[in-house]
């Protein structure tokens, strides 16, 4: 499928255990991100990638980490879930710039 | 640094009505300006952005927004609102020398009154 799409689309887990939530898009763009979607917060990114082998903190990494071997690819792993973590994230990739970023459907997370 | 605000974290306007979402921001330098939207238990899509030239940019599904270099707003109307444009929308910005990060601002959610 073309686009932009994230598995699991919903996840439960407890607290403690490692959680990846995957992102893959068929763009081939060259930036890929990470948001999480909280109440009264709006969107905060989390991790974002420039290229392949190329990522940076955003806002709010703490408890995350990312990899991007692969152009279409930018897993996102909880290393050890808290229930802070609890919310929605989003995947979104673009070309950078003026250009839009394109988001996936989401990812709704509990973490007990 | 950059951040965006948004007046109003909820909005209700009847059908047929002028809608009418505020955004300010402050950027240190010449931003990018954009307006997303957020139906229920969907992903974001851009409804319209500002990036060079003309201030008045039109977008998808009859909404507009103008630059305002002056007072730092970006504005989003629409001239008559419809039951489908009950949404969640997004200002965000990000700087045209710093272009990696967009700020989004926290969000307005609109409600359509038939």
């Amino acid at each position: 499928d073309a686009g932009i799409t994230q598995s699991p689309r919903y996840k439960i887990t407890e607290t403690g255990r490692q959680v990846t939530l995957m992102c893959h898009q068929t763009w081939s763009h060259s930036y890929m991100f990470w948001y999480r979607q909280d109440l009264g917060h709006g969107l905060r990114l989390i991790y974002y990638s420039a290229a392949a082998d190329i990522t940076d903190k955003g806002e709010v990494p703490d408890g995350y980490v990312v990899s991007r071997s692969k152009t279409e690819n930018f897993p996102l792993t909880l290393e050890s879930a808290t229930r802070s973590q609890t919310s929605v994230y989003f995947c979104a990739s673009g070309r950078g710039g003026p250009y839009e970023q394109y988001f996936g459907p989401g990812t709704r997370l509990t973490v007990t | 640094a950059q951040s965006v605000t948004q007046l109003g974290s909820h909005v209700s306007v009847s059908e047929g009505a002028l809608v009418l979402l505020r955004c300010n921001y402050s950027s240190s330098v010449p931003p990018y300006l954009f307006w997303y939207v957020q139906y229920p238990n969907q992903g974001l899509q851009l409804l319209l952005k500002y990036t060079t030239g003309a201030t008045l940019v039109k977008g998808i599904n009859g909404f507009e927004a103008e630059f305002k270099k002056s007072d730092t707003s970006f504005h989003l109307t629409k001239p008559s609102a419809h039951m489908s444009d009950a949404a969640e929308y997004f200002c965000a910005v990000s700087a045209q020398t710093s272009y990696d990060k967009v700020i989004f601002g926290p969000g307005t959610s609109l409600s359509v009154i038939p």
